[in-house]
This record gives structure tokens, sequence and C-alpha cells, in this order.
């Protein structure tokens, strides 16, 4: 089955920095690469997703890289604040699977003011 | 349109009892998702079901089972609790189809004493 690694567990950066995130996938038919924000307490939230029919996806702070041929993902925010300290999760789905997704064991991500 | 939906939010259960965890999907949804979400383990898939049919299934033991009803609502069970079983349990509900987003809950703090 799939296999989802995230790097790195830990991130702190400084309020204005940029932060980002990496994950690699091991199955070559995955298509669909969601990324969750887990705040304390919650649920993860989905904040930008990518589709293996496009190399790169942008809203607002935050944009999501896809690379299909090296199989990794990567989420970048830009002007961090200290609201988006969280915990950050990638995930790839399983084609033919119906809809199960493997997820990348998480990045909490620590925004110093 | 209402979120994703979980009860209860917490629950206190010792050794060898059985529990019942409940979710209601976003309406239109027929794609159920159980994880267990631990700090060691991270999000571990347990079960899908679509339209009442248990789709995948993740590696975790018999104890842990699962249905859905005809109004695409799903419960979880796990029997005989063991305390390796504390573990926030997540449910994310989706139209179903292999790319589609899937949505989470707010968890349900299962704590075995």
């Amino acid at each position: 089955g799939e296999n989802v690694e995230q790097h790195p567990s830990t991130l702190s950066v400084q309020e204005g920095d940029s932060a980002v995130i990496k994950c690699t996938y091991s199955d070559s038919a995955s298509n669909y690469f969601p990324w969750y924000k887990q705040e304390l307490g919650k649920g993860p939230q989905l904040i930008i997703d990518i589709r293996s029919n496009v190399g790169e996806k942008k809203d607002q702070r935050i944009a999501v890289t896809l690379n299909k041929t090296a199989k990794h993902f990567s989420l970048h925010i830009t002007e961090t604040q200290p609201e988006d300290s969280a915990v950050y999760f990638c995930a790839a789905n399983s084609p033919n699977t119906g809809n199960q997704f493997y997820f990348g064991t998480g990045t909490s991500l620590t925004v110093i003011p | 349109k209402a979120g994703v939906t979980q009860t209860p939010r917490y629950l206190i259960k010792t050794r060898g009892q059985q529990v019942t965890l409940s979710c209601s999907p976003i309406s239109g949804h027929r794609s159920v998702s159980w994880y267990q979400q631990t700090p060691g383990q991270g999000l571990q898939f347990l079960f899908e079901y679509f339209s009442e049919t248990q789709r995948n299934k993740g590696n975790f033991p018999g104890r842990f089972s699962g249905r859905q009803f005809s109004n695409s609502r799903s419960e979880m069970n796990v029997s005989t609790l063991e305390l390796g079983d504390s573990a926030l349990y997540l449910c994310a509900s989706s139209r179903g189809l292999e790319t589609d987003t899937q949505y989470f809950g707010p968890g349900t703090r299962l704590t075995v004493l």
C-alpha cells in the first residue's frame, strides 16, 4: 500500500518568515494530495489540496507544489503569523481502493511572535 | 451546510468495557472513514464505509468494528477495551469517489482507565 513520509516533525519560525513542509509518497498511482491543519482540541481541517494534473496551487499565503516524477509534494506558508501555529498533515489517496487516504506523521509548526 | 458531527466528544471507560462512537457525515456524503489518532502513531486508518458497506479496512484487531446506516450515519464499536485504545477517534466524510476530499469531525476523545 501507499507510504507517506513527512518532514520535519517539528518546525519553529519567526513571525513573518516562511515555513516549508515536505512529504514523499510511494504509490505512483496516487493522484490527489490534501493538506490538513489541526489545532489543539479540534479535528483536522483541509487547508489546500492538489491533484496530479497540476504542479502548483496557491491560496493567499499558502501554496502546494507537486513533483510526480520524484513523488514528493510540499506545503509553503509565507508571511507566517502566530495563528498558523498548529500540526500540519499531508495525505495521499490510494486509487482503486475507494476513498482511502494515507497520512504523514504530522509537523508541529510554532510561529514565534 | 453543517459539518461532520461526532458524539460523544469525551468518554472515559475502564479496561474490558466496550464503547460505541457515533458519526454524522455532511449531508449528501455517502462515505465515512474512521481514524485513530495517538501521539506516537499519528493518524491510523481504521475502516471506510460507503453506502452501508465496509469498503476498506485498516490493520486493527477484530475488537474494532463499525457499521453504516441507510442515512449514512456511522458507528464504530470497540469491545474489550485495552489501555492502548486511549486515543482521539476521528471520522471523516466525503462523497466517496477516490479523489474526493475528506472532511473531519472534531473527534471523540476516549480514555481507558
